[in-house]
Protein backbone atom coordinates (compact mmCIF):
# COMPACT_ATOMS: atom_id res chain seq x y z
CA UNK A 1 0.00 0.00 0.00
CA UNK A 2 1.26 3.60 -0.72
CA UNK A 3 2.01 5.63 2.29
CA UNK A 4 1.51 9.46 2.35
CA UNK A 5 3.42 11.44 4.39
CA UNK A 6 2.69 14.99 5.34
CA UNK A 7 5.63 17.64 6.13
CA UNK A 8 5.07 21.53 6.46
CA UNK A 9 3.22 22.28 9.34
CA UNK A 10 4.08 24.18 12.67
CA UNK A 11 3.18 27.32 14.02
CA UNK A 12 3.01 30.25 12.40
CA UNK A 13 1.28 34.03 13.57
CA UNK A 14 -2.03 35.26 12.48
CA UNK A 15 -2.03 36.31 8.49
CA UNK A 16 1.11 34.60 7.82
CA UNK A 17 1.66 31.91 5.37
CA UNK A 18 2.17 27.81 5.41
CA UNK A 19 2.87 25.33 2.43
CA UNK A 20 2.26 21.71 3.38
CA UNK A 21 3.55 18.93 1.29
CA UNK A 22 2.11 15.12 0.53
CA UNK A 23 4.56 13.17 -0.48
CA UNK A 24 3.71 9.51 -1.85
CA UNK A 25 5.80 6.69 -1.35
CA UNK A 26 5.33 3.23 -1.78
CA UNK A 27 3.77 3.92 -4.55
CA UNK A 28 1.15 1.16 -5.39
CA UNK A 29 -1.29 3.19 -7.48
CA UNK A 30 -0.67 5.45 -10.30
CA UNK A 31 -0.47 8.78 -8.33
CA UNK A 32 -1.52 10.90 -11.31
CA UNK A 33 -4.35 9.09 -11.59
CA UNK A 34 -6.37 9.92 -8.58
CA UNK A 35 -8.11 12.65 -6.76
CA UNK A 36 -6.44 13.63 -3.97
CA UNK A 37 -7.51 15.68 -1.38
CA UNK A 38 -7.12 17.89 2.37
CA UNK A 39 -8.71 17.19 5.26
CA UNK A 40 -8.34 19.22 8.73
CA UNK A 41 -9.32 18.23 12.34
CA UNK A 42 -9.43 21.23 14.51
CA UNK A 43 -8.50 20.13 18.31
CA UNK A 44 -11.36 17.78 19.87
CA UNK A 45 -13.60 18.23 16.24
CA UNK A 46 -14.45 16.56 13.22
CA UNK A 47 -12.94 15.99 9.67
CA UNK A 48 -13.49 18.47 7.30
CA UNK A 49 -12.53 18.42 3.37
CA UNK A 50 -10.73 21.64 2.77
CA UNK A 51 -9.51 20.96 -0.55
CA UNK A 52 -9.02 18.39 -3.54
CA UNK A 53 -7.65 18.60 -6.95
CA UNK A 54 -8.32 16.15 -9.34
CA UNK A 55 -5.97 13.47 -10.82
CA UNK A 56 -4.69 15.65 -14.20
CA UNK A 57 -5.03 18.60 -11.52
CA UNK A 58 -7.55 20.32 -14.41
CA UNK A 59 -10.33 20.71 -11.31
CA UNK A 60 -10.02 21.85 -7.92
CA UNK A 61 -12.01 22.21 -5.13
CA UNK A 62 -12.36 24.79 -2.16
CA UNK A 63 -14.40 24.73 0.83
CA UNK A 64 -16.16 28.16 1.52
CA UNK A 65 -13.90 28.47 4.86
CA UNK A 66 -10.87 28.54 2.64
CA UNK A 67 -11.77 29.54 -0.51
CA UNK A 68 -9.12 32.74 -1.61
CA UNK A 69 -6.53 31.58 0.66
CA UNK A 70 -5.77 28.14 0.27
CA UNK A 71 -4.16 26.90 -2.95
CA UNK A 72 -3.90 23.22 -4.02
CA UNK A 73 -1.86 21.43 -6.90
CA UNK A 74 0.19 18.60 -6.96
CA UNK A 75 3.51 17.56 -8.98
CA UNK A 76 2.81 14.63 -10.74
CA UNK A 77 6.38 13.58 -11.46
CA UNK A 78 7.29 13.68 -7.91
CA UNK A 79 3.73 11.82 -6.28
CA UNK A 80 3.42 15.03 -4.64
CA UNK A 81 0.62 17.26 -3.28
CA UNK A 82 0.93 20.78 -1.85
CA UNK A 83 -1.68 23.25 0.03
CA UNK A 84 -0.17 26.85 0.16
CA UNK A 85 -2.09 28.47 3.11
CA UNK A 86 -2.01 32.35 3.27
CA UNK A 87 -3.73 34.72 5.38
CA UNK A 88 -4.30 32.22 8.29
CA UNK A 89 -6.65 32.48 11.14
CA UNK A 90 -6.65 30.62 14.52
CA UNK A 91 -9.71 28.82 12.70
CA UNK A 92 -6.67 27.45 10.95
CA UNK A 93 -5.47 25.44 13.81
CA UNK A 94 -5.72 22.07 13.09
CA UNK A 95 -3.77 18.65 12.23
CA UNK A 96 -4.24 18.32 8.64
CA UNK A 97 -3.92 15.54 6.31
CA UNK A 98 -3.84 14.33 2.87
CA UNK A 99 -5.59 11.51 1.87
CA UNK A 100 -6.21 9.47 -1.48
CA UNK A 101 -9.91 10.22 -2.68
CA UNK A 102 -12.71 12.77 -3.19
CA UNK A 103 -15.75 13.51 -4.75
CA UNK A 104 -16.95 10.11 -5.95
CA UNK A 105 -13.96 8.37 -4.11
CA UNK A 106 -13.85 6.91 -0.78
CA UNK A 107 -11.15 7.99 1.24
CA UNK A 108 -9.20 4.91 1.22
CA UNK A 109 -5.34 6.03 1.79
CA UNK A 110 -4.37 8.60 4.18
CA UNK A 111 -1.24 10.43 5.86
CA UNK A 112 -0.52 10.32 9.64
CA UNK A 113 -1.24 14.29 9.67
CA UNK A 114 0.62 17.29 9.86
CA UNK A 115 -0.08 20.25 12.53
CA UNK A 116 -0.56 23.60 11.91
CA UNK A 117 -0.82 25.96 15.06
CA UNK A 118 -1.97 29.56 14.50
CA UNK A 119 -1.28 31.48 17.17
CA UNK A 120 1.01 35.01 18.45
CA UNK B 1 -24.81 20.38 0.72
CA UNK B 2 -26.29 17.51 2.41
CA UNK B 3 -25.85 17.29 6.46
CA UNK B 4 -25.02 13.77 7.98
CA UNK B 5 -26.00 13.36 11.47
CA UNK B 6 -25.16 10.37 13.69
CA UNK B 7 -26.22 9.26 16.33
CA UNK B 8 -25.57 8.88 19.02
CA UNK B 9 -22.97 11.18 20.20
CA UNK B 10 -21.73 8.26 22.75
CA UNK B 11 -22.28 4.76 23.11
CA UNK B 12 -20.85 3.08 25.79
CA UNK B 13 -20.53 -0.88 25.76
CA UNK B 14 -18.82 -3.84 26.79
CA UNK B 15 -16.53 -6.44 24.50
CA UNK B 16 -18.43 -8.80 23.25
CA UNK B 17 -21.66 -6.72 22.62
CA UNK B 18 -23.20 -5.53 19.35
CA UNK B 19 -22.19 -2.00 18.46
CA UNK B 20 -25.40 -0.29 15.99
CA UNK B 21 -24.31 3.68 14.84
CA UNK B 22 -26.65 5.43 13.15
CA UNK B 23 -25.91 7.95 10.37
CA UNK B 24 -28.96 9.98 8.46
CA UNK B 25 -28.53 12.13 5.92
CA UNK B 26 -30.78 15.54 4.72
CA UNK B 27 -30.62 14.01 1.40
CA UNK B 28 -30.74 10.85 -0.44
CA UNK B 29 -26.94 9.90 -0.71
CA UNK B 30 -26.67 9.23 -4.86
CA UNK B 31 -25.52 5.50 -5.67
CA UNK B 32 -24.94 4.01 -1.98
CA UNK B 33 -21.54 7.05 -2.02
CA UNK B 34 -21.64 6.31 1.64
CA UNK B 35 -18.36 5.72 3.69
CA UNK B 36 -17.51 4.77 7.54
CA UNK B 37 -14.08 5.58 9.22
CA UNK B 38 -12.54 4.43 12.60
CA UNK B 39 -10.29 6.91 13.98
CA UNK B 40 -8.40 5.98 17.00
CA UNK B 41 -6.44 8.65 19.28
CA UNK B 42 -3.70 10.20 17.88
CA UNK B 43 -4.37 8.52 14.37
CA UNK B 44 -5.33 9.62 11.16
CA UNK B 45 -8.87 7.86 9.93
CA UNK B 46 -9.01 4.26 8.89
CA UNK B 47 -11.81 3.75 5.94
CA UNK B 48 -14.07 1.07 7.36
CA UNK B 49 -16.66 0.67 4.77
CA UNK B 50 -17.63 2.22 1.75
CA UNK B 51 -20.78 1.94 -1.09
CA UNK B 52 -22.53 1.50 2.31
CA UNK B 53 -21.89 -1.90 2.63
CA UNK B 54 -18.27 -3.14 0.97
CA UNK B 55 -15.91 -3.32 2.97
CA UNK B 56 -12.38 -1.82 3.24
CA UNK B 57 -9.66 -4.05 2.69
CA UNK B 58 -8.13 -5.95 5.39
CA UNK B 59 -11.46 -4.99 7.76
CA UNK B 60 -12.44 -7.62 9.58
CA UNK B 61 -16.33 -9.22 8.81
CA UNK B 62 -16.92 -8.19 12.39
CA UNK B 63 -17.91 -5.00 10.83
CA UNK B 64 -21.16 -4.61 8.56
CA UNK B 65 -22.45 -1.68 6.71
CA UNK B 66 -26.34 -1.31 5.57
CA UNK B 67 -28.87 1.17 4.39
CA UNK B 68 -29.69 3.20 1.34
CA UNK B 69 -31.53 6.41 0.84
CA UNK B 70 -31.03 9.00 3.57
CA UNK B 71 -30.49 6.36 6.27
CA UNK B 72 -27.13 4.28 7.35
CA UNK B 73 -26.14 1.88 10.08
CA UNK B 74 -22.61 0.31 11.11
CA UNK B 75 -22.91 -2.58 12.89
CA UNK B 76 -19.41 -4.13 15.05
CA UNK B 77 -21.28 -7.71 15.41
CA UNK B 78 -19.29 -8.30 18.83
CA UNK B 79 -16.86 -5.52 19.91
CA UNK B 80 -12.84 -6.07 20.57
CA UNK B 81 -11.03 -3.94 22.84
CA UNK B 82 -9.12 -2.64 19.66
CA UNK B 83 -12.72 -1.43 18.14
CA UNK B 84 -13.46 1.03 20.96
CA UNK B 85 -13.35 4.37 19.38
CA UNK B 86 -14.42 7.58 16.76
CA UNK B 87 -16.48 6.29 13.82
CA UNK B 88 -17.48 8.85 11.23
CA UNK B 89 -19.48 8.28 8.34
CA UNK B 90 -18.99 10.23 4.76
CA UNK B 91 -20.66 11.03 1.90
CA UNK B 92 -18.82 11.32 -0.95
CA UNK B 93 -21.26 11.03 -4.14
CA UNK B 94 -22.17 14.72 -4.04
CA UNK B 95 -19.93 17.95 -3.61
CA UNK B 96 -19.02 19.29 -1.10
CA UNK B 97 -17.60 16.03 0.11
CA UNK B 98 -19.29 15.78 3.76
CA UNK B 99 -18.76 14.13 7.22
CA UNK B 100 -20.88 13.16 10.23
CA UNK B 101 -19.83 14.91 13.35
CA UNK B 102 -19.10 11.65 14.82
CA UNK B 103 -19.86 8.71 17.35
CA UNK B 104 -17.77 7.73 20.00
CA UNK B 105 -17.70 4.25 20.83
CA UNK B 106 -16.19 3.79 24.57
CA UNK B 107 -16.22 1.24 26.93
CA UNK B 108 -18.52 0.94 29.73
Amino acid sequence: EAQLLESGGGLVQPGGSLRLSCAASGVTFTFSSYTMSWVRQAPGKGLERVSGITGSGGNTYYADSVKGRFTISRDNSKNTLYLQMNSLTADDTAVYYCAKGGTMYPFDNWGQGTLVTVSS
Amino acid sequence: EIVLTQSPGTLSLSPGERATLSCRASQSVSSSSLAWYQQKPGQAPRLLIYGAFSRATGIPDRFSGSGSGTDFTLTISRLEPEDFAEYYCQQYGRSPVTFGQGTKLDIK
